[in-house]
């Protein structure tokens, strides 16, 4: 079965400092893999997939993830961080094998201090 | 992009009582919906599959007599917690997507946050 793994409960960054949230992912096949960003009290929104091609994806509101299939891992990056950034951020993966379904990781909580 | 919208966004009920949740697709048909469950600090997981005009498609550990879905039309999937007691107090979201495919974008409703007293 697939799994997702975020390490990270709590990063804090400067804003304008850069961001790194890791996500190493469990499945067999190719995966498909999604960030969702959730501010508080609010539903999911997807920042960036990656199903085929191109290891680098580009994102919504300048967030960026590589996907590195020897190390298992789809990390989120963006080169300057802002406040409005400060959010929960979910990794997720989903495959052919398991139909529409979504697994998602713990999350990881982003906070911003000026 | 389609939007999705969850009712109530809120609510509070007496423990034994029944709680119903609405999920709406706004502006397109969606034949399957997902509905999730994030505890506190704690990742979604998926509780049920949710399929217009059939059965839903519950996930192991999940209790469907208590968890009722139904998806009546193409643009409502509706979750009833039954005889809802105060661990199932939880936020509750659903999500959807505008086609059929397994790479399609989900959208995710706002949740609904229930607490039992």
């Amino acid at each position: 079965a697939q799994s997702v793994t975020q390490p990270d409960i709590h990063i804090t960054v400067s804003e304008g400092a850069s961001l790194e949230l890791r996500c190493n992912y469990s499945y067999g096949a190719t995966p498909y893999l999604f960030w969702y960003v959730q501010s508080p009290g609010q539903g999911l929104q997807l920042l960036l997939k990656y199903f085929s091609g191109d290891t680098l994806v580009q994102g919504i509101k300048g967030f960026e993830a590589e996907f590195k299939r020897s190390q298992s891992s789809f990390n989120l990056r963006k080169p300057s961080v802002h406040w409005s950034d400060a959010a929960e951020y979910f990794c997720a993966v989903g495959g052919m094998e398991y139909g529409n379904k979504l697994v998602f990781g713990a999350g990881t909580i982003l906070r911003v201090k000026s | 992009g389609a939007v999705v919208s969850q009712h109530p966004s809120r609510v509070i009920c007496k423990s034994g009582t029944s709680v119903k949740i609405e999920c709406r697709s706004l502006d397109f048909q969606a034949t399957t919906m997902f509905w999730y469950r994030q505890f506190p600090k704690q990742s979604l997981m998926l509780m049920a599959t949710s399929n217009e005009g059939s059965k839903a498609t519950y996930e192991q550990g999940v209790e469907k007599d208590k968890f009722l879905i139904n998806h009546a039309s193409l643009t409502l999937s509706t979750l009833t917690v039954t005889s809802a007691h105060p661990e199932d107090s939880s936020f509750y979201i659903c999500s959807a997507r505008t086609d059929g495919s397994n790479t399609g974008e989900l959208f995710f409703g706002e949740g609904s946050r229930l607490t039992v007293l």
